[in-house]
């Protein structure tokens, strides 16, 4: 049962294209980060939510977590070649130290 | 600062033998976990250690276990490998185990079981 729903699995984009990540879950967590994972290497933090309705940026990216801790998003606007990889969310339930629980990701693929 | 380290990279065995892995955390970092990332299941949740102790554990087979030293570098042990155990083993670092301290990953050992 996988317990954090993330959607699409596959996105191949035109540069300058808007494009959103969905991650849902029926579970509360709390705090859920979103990841960048290049092939051959691990995956490299992007950033980390803690609180419900919480909206971050970074450059072209937003992120937002969503009122009950249960959803999350990741924006990003005029995506570029460079923004090609694996994203992924994952969640972090309570009292479960620092487990995370992973989507099984979205692979994006922006072309020139 | 010197990444998360793990060795080896790349790792082919047969079925029914057993495989150690190993990660060496950033300098500073007390907590590591393990995580399996196959393409059908994803990343999974094997084990998290902190100061020594296994503080939690995934839902895998008693075949996968680990164990961490005082320098904080950790080791997994797969015995009795099966060819459903192939897959990128990724290590992560952090200051403490908590949900909101970031997790340094590590480039993952790949495990290949013919």
């Amino acid at each position: 049962t996988q317990l954090l729903e993330q959607s699409p699995q596959f996105l191949s984009i035109q540069e300058g294209e808007n494009l959103t990540v969905y991650c849902n879950s029926s579970s509360v967590f709390s705090s859920l980060q979103w990841y960048r994972q290049e092939p051959g290497e691990g995956p490299v933090l992007l950033v980390t939510v803690v609180t419900g309705g919480e909206v971050k940026k970074l450059k072209r990216l937003t992120f937002q977590f969503g009122d009950a801790r249960k959803d999350s998003s990741l924006h990003i606007t005029a995506a570029q070649p460079g923004d090609t990889g694996l994203y992924l969310c994952a969640g972090a339930l309570y009292n479960q130290g620092g487990k995370l629980i992973f989507g099984q990701g979205t692979e994006l693929s922006v072309k020139p | 600062k010197a990444g998360v380290t793990q060795t080896p990279r790349y790792l082919i065995k047969t079925r029914g033998q057993q495989v150690t892995l190993s990660c060496s955390p950033i300098s500073g970092h007390r907590s590591v976990s393990w995580y399996q990332q196959t393409p059908g299941q994803g990343l999974q949740f094997l084990f998290e250690y902190f100061s020594e102790t296994q503080r939690n554990k995934g839902n895998f087979p008693g075949r996968f276990s680990g164990r961490q030293f005082s320098n904080s570098r950790s080791e997994m042990n797969v015995s009795t490998l099966e060819l459903g155990d192939s897959a990128l083993y990724l290590c992560a670092s952090s200051l403490l185990p908590t949900a909101t301290d970031t997790q340094y990953f590590g480039p993952g050992t790949r495990l290949t079981v013919l």
